[in-house]
């Protein structure tokens, strides 16, 4: 199906630990992105990566790409308790104008 | 510039009521779409507007539901005649190019 999946779909850690989320799709990406949505929040964007990037910083986040595994991964280095959230991978697949979304990795951060 | 508004952010109706549920997109954009989100879900794309016009509404239920984004105002999705399974987080989102942002949401509870 043309959508990403995130792996793992759920995961905890403490507090300073880094958080590594996974993304893998079928279709070709345009630009894949990364959101995160706290619970019971609108969604918020993260980070957009092209698909001719394989690689991006936005402060504590690390994206990569890996187009040849159709797969991307997000960092979130020295991970704070308000990094507590679902994330979610999402491109606009095979040229249409909707986000199509997977469940998720939802991501507790213990204090 | 301000983000995305919605409103209400709930709103609660009983079976049979009609819902209005509203979307000021971001200054400037004029790209306007709609996603549902049920519990542990993620969003699922339902329609996509332009000013005047529906581009897609493939992910619209084919009765009660509709969605009009005029010259002026916001853009309004209208669910008529609700039943208990509309019971869901609506967002909206706008775009002018590659990012959808998205809106806080309105959480519809139908009795």
């Amino acid at each position: 199906s043309q959508q990403g999946e995130e792996d793992p779909q759920a995961l905890s850690i403490q507090e300073g630990e880094n958080a590594t989320m996974n993304c893998s799709y079928k279709t070709s990406i345009n630009n894949l992105q990364w959101y995160r949505q706290n619970s019971g929040r609108g969604l918020v964007h993260l980070i957009l990566i092209r698909s001719n990037e394989r690689e991006k910083h936005s402060g504590r986040l690390r994206v990569t790409l890996d187009t040849s595994k159709k797969s991307s991964s997000l960092l979130i280095t020295a991970s704070r308790a308000a990094d507590t959230a679902s994330y979610f991978c999402t491109d606009l697949w095979g040229g249409s104008e909707k986000l199509v979304f997977g469940k998720g990795t939802k991501l507790t951060v213990n204090p | 510039n301000a983000g995305v508004m919605q409103n209400p952010r709930h709103l609660v109706r009983r079976r049979g009521q009609e819902a209005r549920l509203r979307c000021s997109p971001m200054k400037g954009h004029s790209h306007v779409y709609w996603y549902r989100q049920l519990p542990e879900e993620g969003l699922k794309f339902m329609v996509y507007l332009q000013k005047e016009n529906i581009i897609d509404e493939s992910g619209m239920p084919k009765e009660r539901f509709s969605a009009e984004f005029p010259k002026e105002g916001p853009s309004i999705l209208r669910i008529q005649q609700v039943v208990r399974g509309d019971s869901a987080a609506y967002f909206c989102a706008s775009s002018l190019a590659d990012t959808q942002y998205f809106g806080p949401g309105t959480r519809l509870t139908v009795l």
